[in-house]
């Protein structure tokens, strides 16, 4: 079965601070990972694939197969990345999302 | 193409009455996906279709559901005897089959409110 965990709801930071938005999954085959994140006001996005090992808005998110986690790190967040994250899984022709966690961006 | 667009953007709806949402996918994009989004949790997967098979459906999908994409372009989302379990943020995405690794691309949503 598929499932991805976010143990965290909320996750509260100062600017400036390193981030880290923990992801853990369960699926038997190989799985592909994503971060989705959804601003306020505005559709659920993509934000970075882990095939792709990219990037985006200083974001990166490492694939660890023995810890079956996929952990979204920044080292400065900054007052624009607050918004809601899901760590989503994809296996069987479907997506499987985490409940997300809402990251708040203190000045 | 400006992407995936769902119809109504919200509806409010009486206990019991019937209701129905339409996503236009990105037109290259052969597959469409429906999912369900409560408050406080990530998107839930409802069916998939490919063209205009639908090929997986959760059990979350009762009965009073149905989808259909009668032309695999675009597609409706019928909820029958509507119910108060029913409110929530319906989402439709697209992507091209084959081309899961990109990820998929999301409508804004059709949030139901049953009163």
């Amino acid at each position: 079965a598929q499932r991805v965990t976010q143990p965290e709801k909320l996750l509260s930071v100062f600017k400036g601070a390193p981030v880290e938005l923990k992801c853990n999954y369960s699926y038997s085959g190989s799985p592909e990972l994503f971060w989705y994140v959804q601003y306020s006001r505005q559709r659920l996005q993509l934000l970075l694939r882990h095939i792709s090992r990219e990037s985006i808005k200083g974001f990166t998110a490492d694939l660890n197969k023995g810890e079956t986690s996929f952990h979204l790190k920044k080292p400065f967040a900054q007052e624009e990345d607050s918004a809601m994250y899901y760590c989503a899984l994809s296996g069987n022709n479907d997506m499987r999302f985490g409940a997300g966690t809402r990251l708040t961006v203190k000045p | 193409d400006t992407g995936v667009s769902q119809d109504p953007r919200h509806k409010i709806t009486k206990r019991g009455q019937n209701v129905t949402f339409r996503c236009d996918p990105i037109s290259e994009h052969n597959r469409l996906y429906w999912y369900r989004q409560t408050l406080g949790q990530g998107p839930e997967f409802l069916t998939y279709f490919q063209n205009e098979a639908q090929l997986e459906k959760s059990r979350l999908l009762s009965d009073r559901f149905s989808a259909e994409r009668p032309k695999g372009s675009f597609s409706t989302l019928e909820i029958q005897r509507t119910e108060q379990g029913d409110s929530a943020m319906y989402l439709c995405a697209s992507s091209l089959a084959g081309t899961a690794v990109k990820g998929y691309t999301f409508g804004s949503g059709t949030r139901l409110t049953v009163v």
